[in-house]
């Protein structure tokens, strides 16, 4: 059974380019989560989609994140231009939602970002 | 708000020796919790949760985690550590899909 699955893993850019970060969710998931973790903050929650629709984008830092869920296997993260403050491991995360219930975030392996 | 706490931010223990790692959460009802453990390069794979019932739960890897609401702490223990077992550990809380991380604790496994 294949688990959340990122690309690129790792990717090395110059400052003021466009980079897209992908996730594919497990299968059968409807919530799909961004993380960014680094040394200085730690693990900080970007956004969350349920059932497709972005529910909370209050951690995305900037507007030159965004982020987009065209269907239910399926996300994207774009930083637009990048910065070499971007540079970061960013999870994606997916897990069940129904009705009361939030069941368990299941991570991908990241993709590592540097910005130079 | 709610916020975790991980007050051990590094912790080096001998193979063989248990380990307790400390998890503190603030939050304003009945939190889901979490531990996951993340080894150098990799993702963060889940070793235990805790929603209701039972206080102390039983997670993979021979890992278990007590829920104590009066210390609102949920410590993560290991009787016997392997050297498989250094990695950094993150205590997790929250519920409806937000969950909020504490910093992390390094664990060094010696010889």
């Amino acid at each position: 059974d294949a688990g959340v699955i990122q690309s690129p893993r790792h990717e090395v850019t110059e400052m003021g380019q466009e980079v897209t970060l992908r996730c594919k969710p497990i299968s059968g998931h409807n919530s799909l989560f961004w993380y960014r973790q680094t040394m200085m903050r730690g693990l900080e929650l970007l956004i969350y989609f349920n059932n497709n629709v972005p529910i909370d984008d209050s951690g995305m830092p900037e507007d030159r994140f965004s982020a987009k869920m065209p269907n239910a296997s399926f996300s994207t993260l774009k930083i637009q231009p990048s910065e070499p403050r971007d540079s970061a491991v960013y999870f994606c995360a997916s897990s069940i939602k129904s009705g009361t219930s939030q069941e368990t975030q299941y991570f991908g392996p990241g993709t590592r970002l540097l910005v130079l | 708000a709610q916020s975790v706490t991980q007050p051990d931010i590094h912790i080096t223990v001998s193979e063989g020796a248990s380990l307790e790692l400390r998890c503190n959460y603030s939050y304003g009802a009945t939190p889901y919790l979490f531990w996951y453990v993340q080894s150098p390069g990799q993702g963060l794979q889940l070793l235990l949760k805790y929603f209701s019932g039972d206080t102390l739960v039983q997670g993979i890897k021979g890992f278990e985690a007590e829920f104590k609401r009066s210390q609102s702490s949920f410590n993560l223990r290991k009787p016997s550590v392997h050297w498989s077992d250094a990695a950094e550990y993150f205590c997790a809380v929250g519920s409806w899909g937000k969950l909020q991380f504490g910093a992390g604790t390094q664990v060094v496994v010696t010889p």
